[in-house]
């Protein structure tokens, strides 16, 4: 069946750093750009970032550019994002999540269980 | 960066009432505007995609309509299940930049 399985998170220190996954089945991986999106406790969405089919074109928000990595790995059917110099702001629930158009970041239609990443001393 | 606002920010209705909500954005996005319903402790699930188009599953009772800087999700005739939070998304031309919606929670009255 289609699905996306995230593992990773979890608690961290300010400026710290975690990785996050998230593998997909069901679908043909390689054909759809694949984003990160998060949701802080009791707030609304905020897309992350995004990447392209083949890794040409990445994205970020404002508020991560430059401390996160995206990244992907075709054979493997895999996602990641690279989280460093963590801020308590960035503490959240993050889901990664596929388009239901593969050829652009939009209209998200399958999307992981969500994994927690938690920023405090 | 588009701002999307969304209106109102809680609506309090009964069942089989008939439910509309708002978006709007800060410029055009011409039909790049999708609909998702969230549940406490869910993940997102697409409801509408290119302003009118329902989702794979999605029941009827849930429209969408609008274009440029006005959109519209109806649901006919509210089901017990319906109570959630609806957010509204959009993505510009290119580069693609994805912004959502504060969202509107539909609470049971």
């Amino acid at each position: 069946q289609v699905q996306l399985v995230q593992s990773g998170g979890g608690w961290v220190k300010p400026g710290g750093s975690l990785r996050l996954s998230c593998v997909a089945s069901g679908f043909t991986f390689s054909d759809y750009y694949m984003a990160w999106i998060r949701q802080a406790p009791g707030k609304g969405l905020e897309w992350v970032s995004y990447i392209s089919l083949t890794s040409t074109y990445t994205d970020y928000a404002d508020s991560v550019k430059g401390r996160f990595t995206i990244s992907r790995d075709n054979a493997k059917n895999s996602l990641y994002l690279q989280m460093n110099s963590l801020r308590a702001e960035d503490s959240a629930v993050y889901y990664c999540a596929s388009p239901f158009y593969g050829g652009m970041p939009d209209a998200f239609d399958i999307w992981g269980q969500g994994t927690v990443v938690t920023v405090s001393p | 960066e588009i701002v999307l606002t969304q209106s109102p920010a809680t609506l309090s209705l009964s069942p089989g009432e008939r439910v509309t909500l708002s978006c709007r954005a800060s410029q055009s996005v011409d039909s790049y505007l999708a609909w998702y319903q969230q549940k406490p402790g869910q993940a997102p699930r697409l409801l509408i995609y290119d302003a009118s188009n329902r989702a794979t599953g999605i029941p009827a009772r849930f429209s969408g309509s609008g274009s440029g800087t006005d959109f519209t999700l109806t649901i006919s005739s509210l089901e017990p299940e319906d109570f959630a939070v609806y957010y509204c998304q959009q993505r510009s031309e290119w580069p693609p930049r994805i912004t959502f919606g504060p969202g509107t929670k539909v609470d049971i009255k």
